[in-house]
């Protein structure tokens, strides 16, 4: 099993802070998603990235798959008590079938 | 659209006892999944379907099992439930396999005394 592992564990901040969440392995993944949870729910995609060194924006969110796609990692602009929520990263194993999840990113942001 | 649905939400069970949670999808999924989420440990899955009929271990697939008799329904079982399955168990569907969306059910709390 391929293993991810993800930083912070735990991460508390003001409203209108910068923070970044880094997810790390030793292993090749074909594609990392990141996931926001909120309590009671089920995971919820927020990205997709594919390609080693690909870069994508979601409003104020910034996603970066490392160049050998073993890393990556979530940056947010300016935070807002709305962005709390646990973030997961996940990487999807090169059989295709299987995700891997990071132990995730316990983020609160205060007003 | 009801996407993905578990039952039950919340179950109590004494050490022992079997119990079987239910996922059902709608979105003609070939790929189910069933994960376990512990505090600090993310999602670990414990068994997971590529179609009808067929299922595979995952991770920590040790005291359950699954059925996928039907492509809409994946059946999570505990023959004998061990307080060290208390946790939260979220079922998972997804077109195809891990290069897709998972979209996932709310989750069942177990708690095991």
């Amino acid at each position: 099993t391929q293993l991810l592992e993800q930083s912070p564990q735990f991460l508390s901040i003001q409203e209108g802070e910068n923070l970044t969440v880094y997810c790390n392995s030793s292993s090749v993944f074909s594609s990392l998603q990141w996931y926001r949870q909120e309590p009671g729910e089920g995971p919820v995609l927020l990205v997709t990235v594919v390609t080693g060194g690909e870069v994508k924006k979601l409003k104020r969110l910034t996603f970066q798959f490392g160049d050998a796609r073993k890393d990556s990692s979530l940056h947010i602009t300016a935070a807002q008590p709305g962005d709390t929520g646990l973030y997961l990263c996940a990487g999807a194993e090169t059989s295709g079938s299987r995700l891997t999840f990071g132990e995730g990113t316990q983020l609160t942001v205060n007003p | 659209n009801a996407g993905v649905t578990q039952t039950p939400k919340f179950r109590v069970l004494k050490t022992g006892q079997s119990m079987t949670l239910l996922c059902a999808q709608d979105m003609n999924h070939e790929y189910m999944y069933w994960y376990r989420q512990d505090p600090g440990m993310g999602l670990r899955l414990i068994h997971y379907s590529v179609g009808e009929g067929t299922t595979a271990k995952g991770e920590v697939p040790d005291g359950y099992n699954v059925s996928r008799l039907k492509k809409q329904n994946f059946l999570l079982g505990l023959e004998s439930a061990a307080p060290s399955q208390t946790s939260v168990y979220f079922c998972a569907s997804s077109e195809q396999g891990a290069l897709t969306e998972a979209f996932f059910g709310q989750g069942t709390r177990l708690t095991v005394v």
